[in-house]
C-alpha cells in the first residue's frame, strides 16, 4: 500500500526557534500533499495544500509566513514552523494523495497519512 | 462553506455490541471517505464511497452513502476491542483540489 513517512516524530524546542518537518511518500509520487494540525481529542484541521512545483494553498486563518511549505519534489514536502511559540505546540500530520487512476479506484481522492509529528514549544 | 458533521462524539459499548456513527454534509458530496485513528496513531484510510446509495462492506464494517449524497454511516457489527479508536468521515472541500473536510470524529471505546 501507499506509505507516507514523516520526520521527526517528536520535537521539543525553545520559543523563537524554527522547526522543519519533512513528509515523504515512499512508494508513490504525490503531486499533492496536505498538512494538518490536530489538537488533543479533536479533528484534523487542514492548514494547507502543497502542490509540487508551485506555491502552497493556505486555508483561511493560517499564516503563510509562519508556516512555510515547500514541495520541491514529487515525494517530499516540508513544513517549517518559523519562530515557534508555545501556542504552536500541536500534532502536525501530513498526508499525500496518490494521483494515479480515477476517483473511486486507487488513486482517487483518498489520502495516505504520515505518522505525525508531535511539536512541543517550551 | 461546506461542513461535515458527525455524531455521536463518543460511544462506549460492550464487546459484542453493535456501533454506528453518522455523518452529514451541508452540501452534496462527490464522494465521502472514512478514516480510523487509533489512540496515539495517525488516520488510516478505510474506504471511499462515490455512488448514490452505495453500500460497501469490509468484514464487520458496513459503509453507506445516502441517496442524496449528503450523508453517510459506518456500522460495526459485534464490536471487538481492536475496533477502539476514532472514526472520521471526510468529504471534499470543493474547488479544484482534493483537500478534505473532516468531521469531528466519533471516538469508540469497547470494553471487554
Amino acid at each position: 500500500g501507499a506509505v507516507v513517512s514523516q520526520h521527526p516524530s517528536r520535537v521539543i524546542c525553545k520559543s523563537g526557534t524554527s522547526v522543519k518537518i519533512e513528509c515523504r511518500s515512499l512508494d508513490f509520487q504525490a503531486t499533492t500533499m496536505f498538512w494538518y494540525r490536530q489538537f488533543p481529542k479533536q479533528s484534523l484541521m487542514l492548514m494547507a495544500t502543497s502542490n509540487e512545483g508551485s506555491k502552497a494553498t493556505y486555508e483561511q486563518g493560517v499564516e503563510k509566513d509562519k508556516f512555510l511549505i515547500n514541495h520541491a519534489s514529487l515525494t517530499l514536502s516540508t513544513l517549517t514552523v518559523t519562530s515557534a511559540h508555545p501556542e504552536d505546540s500541536s500534532f502536525y500530520i501530513c498526508s499525500a494523495r496518490d494521483g494515479r487512476g480515477r476517483p473511486g479506484e486507487r488513486g482517487g481522492h483518498e489520502q495516505f497519512f504520515g505518522p505525525g509529528t508531535r511539536l512541543t514549544v517550551l | 462553506g461546506q461542513q461535515v458533521m458527525q455524531i455521536p462524539q463518543y460511544q462506549h459499548v460492550q464487546e459484542g455490541e453493535d456501533f454506528t456513527t453518522y455523518c452529514n454534509s451541508s452540501t452534496t458530496l462527490s464522494n465521502i471517505q472514512w478514516y480510523k485513528q487509533r489512540p496515539g496513531g495517525h488516520p488510516v484510510f478505510l474506504i471511499q464511497l462515490v455512488k448514490s446509495g452505495e453500500v460497501k462492506k469490509q468484514k464487520r464494517l458496513t459503509f453507506q452513502f445516502g441517496e442524496a449524497k449528503k450523508n453517510s454511516s459506518l456500522h460495526i457489527t459485534a464490536t471487538q476491542t481492536t475496533d477502539v479508536g476514532t472514526y472520521f468521515c471526510a468529504g471534499p472541500k470543493g474547488g479544484s483540489g482534493y483537500a478534505l473536510n473532516f468531521g469531528k470524529g466519533t471516538s469508540l471505546l469497547v470494553t471487554p
